[in-house]
């Protein structure tokens, strides 16, 4: 079954960090583009940062650019979002998604998990 | 930075047609995307590069982009389809989400 399955969210203080991760499986991750987008408790969905298949492009939202940092392992099927300096705007569920076709960026998100919570509250 | 806005909310009698629409600036020089999220679930692909369904979406669902409007058209509206759908574009690097429209079946 082609599957993303997040993990590390919880309650931190302002300022604090966290680090999220995101397991593949089903498919060759190796090959795909891959997202996280949060959505705060009542809210829309906003997009938060991208990495390209190698890992060669990475890009950002203004509202995270130089707090948070996108990486993956494709040798361990793993995508991850370490976040730093967190703030309560930051307060959201946060998905993995991957993007729909092989060896693109700018293309829908097929495979979305279930999401982890992370609440920034002192 | 790009945005796209979309209508709070529509209603529609079971049966009818449901009518989306999602504007931006020159919207039609980018592919856009749906996404339908039921309460408590994760978004789900319904509408890909404008018009095209993934394997699984049902045929009453469908797509067009022209001009500063994308519209996602459901036909033969069913209970099921009530949720809140998500339009999406790409600002060159920067995923941009619409505002979402709550689709409510009457």
């Amino acid at each position: 079954e082609v599957q993303v399955v997040e993990s590390g969210g919880g309650l931190v203080k302002p300022g604090g960090s966290l680090r999220l991760s995101c397991a593949a499986s089903g498919f060759t991750f190796s090959n795909y583009s891959m997202n996280w987008v949060r959505q705060a408790p009542g809210k829309g969905l906003e997009w938060v940062s991208s990495i390209s298949a190698g890992s060669g492009y990475i890009h950002y939202a203004d509202s995270v650019k130089g707090r948070f940092t996108i990486s993956r392992d494709n040798a361990d099927n793993s995508l991850y979002l370490q976040m730093n300096s967190l703030r309560a705007e930051d307060t959201a569920v946060y998905y993995c998604a991957r993007v729909r076709a092989i060896f693109t960026g700018n293309d829908g998100f097929d495979i979305w998990g279930r999401g982890t919570m992370v609440t920034v509250s002192s | 930075s790009y945005e796209v806005t979309q209508p709070p909310s529509v209603s529609v009698s079971p049966g009818q047609t449901a009518t989306i629409t999602c504007s931006g600036n020159k919207l039609a020089d980018k592919y856009v995307c749906w996404y339908q999220q039921k309460p408590g679930q994760s978004p789900v692909l319904v509408i890909y590069q404008d018009n095209m369904r993934p394997s699984g979406i049902p045929e009453r669902f469908s797509g067009s982009n022209s001009g500063n409007t994308a519209t996602l058209t459901i036909s033969g509206t069913q209970s099921l389809d009530e949720a809140v759908y998500y339009c999406q574009a790409w600002d060159t690097t920067a995923g941009v989400f619409g505002t979402g429209t709550k689709v409510t079946v009457l």
